[in-house]
Formats: C-alpha cells, structure tokens, sequence
C-alpha cells in the first residue's frame, strides 16, 4: 500500500515552461487535492477534487490547472511557469470511509527560474 | 472554517510531556479540531482530531475545553523525532473537499 505518490520529487523549470506534477492514490480515496506550501508558511489549498471528473478551485488557483479523469490520479498543471510558483507542493487525500483523514505526499520541490 | 491562534514556538525536554495550546474561540458547533505535524521537508502527518471530549491515540492525547474554544495537544514523552511544526485545525466533519486551512502553526523543538 503506497499510500499518497507524487512525481517527480525535484524539479527545475525555465519561466513560461509548463509541466505536470503527478499525484496517485491507492486507496479508493474519493477527496483528493492540492496545497503548495512557500516557505515559513502553512500549506494553502490550490484546488481540490470530491471525486471522478469533478474539481472545484481553492484559495490559491491561478496558473494551474486540474483534471481527475480517474478515481486514483489527480495531476497538477502548471501553465506558464513563473519564479512566483517556487514552492513545495503537496497532493493529499481523504475520504468518509477512513474518518475524513486526510493523508499527504512526500512533496515535490519546484523550482522556477 | 474557524481560524485557530497557536504559539509560534515553544520548547521541550526529551522525555517530558510537552502541551501545546491552540484557540479557537470561533469554532462552530460541527467543527471537529484536528491536529497535523510537518517533520521538516516531510509531507503533514495526521495525529488526532476530536470534537468536544476529549481523545487519546498512541501518539498523543488531545484536551478540548467545555466550551470548545480552545483545545491542548499533549505528546506524553517527547521525543527529539517529535520536533516538528504543529498544526491547530479546525473543520467540519464530512466536508465534501480537503479543505484544511492551515496557519503557522507552532514549531515544538525537543530539546535533549
């Protein structure tokens, strides 16, 4: 059981580059969402899923761009890379049949240039 | 959600209980407090959460107010692998998203 995966871990980007951070689940988790956390702050929600091709916009979603074609993957597009989107960058997931714990990725570390 | 007000900081002797104190004086009567810590460069890791009695779990036991206003997370016997930030949330049960709001929460350093 893998529990939360993101890929890739590290990642350098030109500004206005785009790319994708991948985020799958295993465990039938129906929540599914985004935060980026810059540094010496909390995590803020970029956008979030309740299920299979529905996704709704969180606090922070400009320059990104959410798909959940299935029930396991959730990526996260950035559009047109900006040295304002440098952060760590979290996936997380939850659901009511495991007491709405919500259960994080290791991360993945942007870095924009 | 309720917004939540913790400490920046606070320290800790290795095999002390250490009690960290969130308020949350706007909380609303389906709100449940949860608490998560972030081990440096590491994903947040869920801990306990409640409603208005007071829970235990094995890592940590968490102590709300009668009044629901402000909660007490206490780590028994701290370890240095306990330092970490932690995070006062509060939330509705059975929201239909992952909306956790996180502030800065209170980075606890378990001194040997």
């Amino acid at each position: 059981n893998a529990g939360v995966t993101q890929t890739p871990k590290f990642q350098v980007l030109k500004t206005g580059q785009s790319m994708t951070l991948q985020c799958a689940q295993d465990m039938n988790h129906e929540y599914m969402s985004w935060y980026r956390q810059d540094p010496g702050m909390g995590l803020r929600l970029i956008h979030y899923s309740v299920g299979a091709g529905i996704t709704d916009q969180g606090e922070v979603p400009n320059g990104y761009n959410v798909s959940r074609s299935t029930t396991e993957d959730f990526p996260l597009r950035l559009l047109s890379a900006a040295p304002s989107q440098t952060s760590v960058y979290f996936c997380a997931s939850s659901s009511t049949s495991s007491g709405n714990t919500i259960y994080f990725g290791e991360g993945s570390w942007l870095t924009v240039v | 959600d309720a917004k939540t007000t913790q400490p920046t900081s606070m320290d800790c002797a290795e095999g002390r209980a250490a009690n960290l104190p969130c308020n949350h004086s706007t909380i609303s009567g389906n709100e449940y407090v949860y608490w998560y810590r972030q081990i440096h460069s590491q994903g947040p890791q869920y801990i306990i959460h409640g409603l208005k009695n007071n829970e235990t779990n094995e890592m940590a036991s968490l102590i709300i107010t009668e009044d629901r206003k402000s909660s007490t997370l206490i780590l028994p016997h701290a370890t240095l692998r306990d330092t970490a930030v932690y995070y006062c949330i509060v939330r509705a049960w059975g929201g239909a998203t992952n909306k956790l709001i996180f502030g800065t929460g209170t980075l606890l350093a378990v001194q040997p």
